[in-house]
């Protein structure tokens, strides 16, 4: 079964570092474009960051220099590792495969439940 | 930065047809994607490429983009289809993914 599964979150004071893990089974990583979306209490989807099976990375405006989206060498595992974590930071946490078919990009088909981070004092 | 706009809330009566919309700049050039997610659960794909259904997801669901507008028909609405509904594409000027700020359908 394909499946996602995310860990990590937690209470983190203001200026905090934080690394969500995203284990897949089913399909492998690093065969996939992979994503990390967010959503702030009683708020919409904010898309995060991508990292395109070939490697390439590319980060929302709000998190560009203090995230940073990795893939393990080995395991089957996406990371976020949040540096410089601010109050606007607070969400639940997803990450999400892209499906890609032929070069055509086809939505994220497969979510996990998310992973809540909390930054307060 | 490329923007998605949709309306706040929609309220349907069951049996009735709902209508989401998802408006930005030429939005019938790119593709765009619909995704639903009910109260306290991970977001499900529900459209892709505009109009096509994933395995699994109801004929009632359908999609269509053109102009500065794609749209997600619901028809003969169930209490089930109460959920928030969020719009998303792919900004090719920085590679970045774009959402929607969701719909809530609440089935009256």
């Amino acid at each position: 079964e394909v499946q996602l599964l995310e860990s990590g979150g937690g209470l983190v004071q203001p200026g905090g570092s934080l690394r969500l893990s995203c284990e897949a089974s089913g399909f492998i990583v690093r065969d996939n474009n992979m994503n990390w979306v967010r959503q702030a209490p009683g708020r919409g989807l904010e898309w995060v960051s991508i990292v395109y099976s070939g490697g390439n990375t590319y980060y929302a405006d709000s998190v560009k220099g203090r995230f940073t989206i990795s893939r393990h060498s080995s395991k089957n595992n996406l990371y976020l590792l949040m540096n410089s974590l601010r109050t606007e930071d607070t969400a639940v946490y997803y990450c999400a495969r892209e499906r890609v078919v032929r070069g055509v990009l086809l939505g994220m088909d497969v979510w996990g439940h998310g992973t809540t981070v909390t930054v307060s004092s | 930065s490329y923007v998605l706009t949709q309306p706040p809330s929609l309220s349907v009566a069951p049996g009735e047809t709902a209508t989401i919309s998802c408006g930005g700049n030429n939005i019938g050039s790119k593709i765009v994607h619909w995704y639903q997610q009910k109260a306290g659960q991970a977001p499900v794909l529900v459209m892709y490429y505009n109009s096509d259904r994933p395995s699994g997801i109801p004929e009632r669901f359908s999609g269509s983009n053109s102009g500065n507008t794609a749209t997600l028909t619901i028809t003969r609405v169930e209490a089930g289809d109460e959920a928030d509904y969020s719009c998303q594409v792919w900004d090719t000027s920085n590679d970045h993914r774009v959402f929607g700020g969701g719909t809530k359908l609440t089935v009256l």
